[in-house]
């Protein structure tokens, strides 16, 4: 079974432009998470959908949205790039059986915003 | 919101010794998740806990859920070179998707 997947794997972006990003859960799985990586923050739940529906959302500012697609594809995007947005963007999927919330994730997308 | 800490924030160790950390919270999570992440790549699930005192192992890699519900810890015997990474901790915050994570503990294993 394939993994999550996501692309593109690297972009460079400069201040003020926008950015989207895809992702492909595992097959079946129908709720897919974003998470931002960086060196100070660690991991950062950014938001989650299920059946096309943002279910629940992170701290971070209207910028930063998404979206789910009937194939369970999500879409993040990043308007108005800040230098601070710099960053490795994973997407991870879960199956959701009963209260399981064992999420896998893909190899993420690095963000350069310059 | 809930927050994980975890620790050491690194070891250095020789290859063949074991290794142990763990991941503490003010709260009580119900669901213990176990990472590691190498350079370049998302971090990979190792171990799911779900029931408080359960033990878990994969391979040479066992987990721990605590008593309280509070803490987790992870251990593995006989380190390899292929076990550098990062480990993370992370628990469901609320029982929803949104997984909260500890910062994580960065092994290096020289052979």
């Amino acid at each position: 079974k394939a993994g999550v997947t996501q692309t593109p794997r690297y972009l460079i972006k400069t201040r003020g432009q926008q950015v989207t990003l895809s992702c492909s859960p595992i097959s079946g799985h129908r709720s897919v998470s974003w998470y931002q990586q960086t060196p100070g923050q660690g991991l950062q739940f950014l938001f989650e959908y299920f059946s096309e529906t943002q279910r629940n959302k992170g701290n971070f500012p209207g910028r930063f949205s998404g979206r789910q697609f009937s194939n369970s594809r999500s879409e993040m995007n990043v308007s108005t790039l800040e230098l601070g947005d710099s960053a490795l963007y994973l997407c991870a999927s879960s199956l959701l059986v009963e209260t399981y919330n064992e999420q896998f994730f893909g190899p993420g997308t690095r963000l350069t915003v310059l | 919101g809930q927050q994980l800490n975890q620790s050491p924030q690194s070891m250095f160790i020789q290859e063949g010794e074991d290794v142990s950390m763990n991941c503490t919270s003010s709260s009580i999570f119900n669901t213990w998740l176990w990472y590691k992440q190498e350079p370049g790549e998302g971090p990979v699930l190792l171990i799911a806990l779900y029931k408080a005192g359960e033990l878990t192992s994969n391979g040479r890699l066992t987990a721990q859920f605590g008593i309280t519900r509070k803490d987790s810890f992870l251990n593995i015997s006989a380190s390899i070179p292929s076990d550098v990474g990062i480990y993370f901790c992370a628990g469901p915050q609320g029982g929803s998707e949104k997984l909260v994570f500890g910062k994580g503990t960065k092994l290096t294993v020289n052979p």
